[in-house]
């Protein structure tokens, strides 16, 4: 399987530009979670996907952030506009309910610049 | 609520040396409880898992047991090597639930 795919790997973005995040999750898998990593607050749960319906975006920052599921294989995450604060590695991670204890599959990242 | 406690690192450690990184939890029920580990420029990965008490994951030579009675969930590993060095990450997930909560993360460096 080749795992959980993020593209790009890298954007360097100026503030008040869009940004799009993409991602494609493990073939099967019907859970799917973006998360945020930074040196200051760790690794922030985003927001959750199950059977590609939004469960829980309590942690998507401000109306700035939005994302989308649209099929079982593909999800982005928006910014709109984007801030110098918003610069971060986001983490697309997938994991099948089938799964006893959920082990959750995380994509390489996509490294975060707004200047 | 469900918390995970982990211990500041950065550890450094010579290589073949002990390894242990304390982890501590507080949860509503009975979760499953894992270790994670980030080398660098990638993503999180399931290093091992536990799924009750007393039980015991293992993986690459890195051990942990979930006791209950401590609420901890300790990693070991008895000789640890340079390509050891990475983050390592205590998580847990409460049953039935779908939120991982994730500790801080611990960073490893192992010196030759």
């Amino acid at each position: 399987d080749a795992g959980v795919i993020q593209s790009p790997r890298h954007e360097v973005t100026e503030m008040g530009q869009e940004v799009t995040l993409r991602c494609k999750p493990i073939s099967g898998h019907n859970s799917l979670f973006w998360y945020r990593q930074t040196m200051m607050r760790g690794l922030e749960l985003l927001i959750y996907f199950n059977n590609n319906v939004p469960i829980d975006d309590s942690g998507m920052p401000e109306d700035r952030f939005s994302a989308k599921m649209p099929n079982a294989s593909f999800s982005t995450l928006k910014i709109q506009p984007s801030e110098p604060r918003d610069s971060a590695v986001y983490f697309c991670a997938s994991s099948s309910n089938s799964e006893s204890t959920d082990t959750q599959y995380f994509g390489p990242g996509t490294r975060l610049t707004v200047l | 609520g469900n918390s995970v406690t982990q211990m500041e690192g950065p550890v450094t450690l010579s290589e073949e040396a002990f390894l242990t990184i304390n982890c501590t939890y507080t949860a509503t029920g009975y979760p499953s409880l894992f270790w994670y580990v980030q080398y660098p420029g990638e993503g999180l990965q399931l290093l091992l898992k536990a799924t009750k008490a007393d039980d015991k994951g293992s993986n690459k030579g890195f051990e942990a047991t979930y006791r209950k009675e401590t609420t901890s969930f300790h990693l070991e590993k008895g000789s640890v090597q340079v390509s050891d060095s990475a983050v390592y990450f205590c998580a847990l997930l409460n049953t039935g639930g779908f939120k991982t909560i994730f500790g801080a993360g611990t960073r490893l460096f192992v010196k030759a």
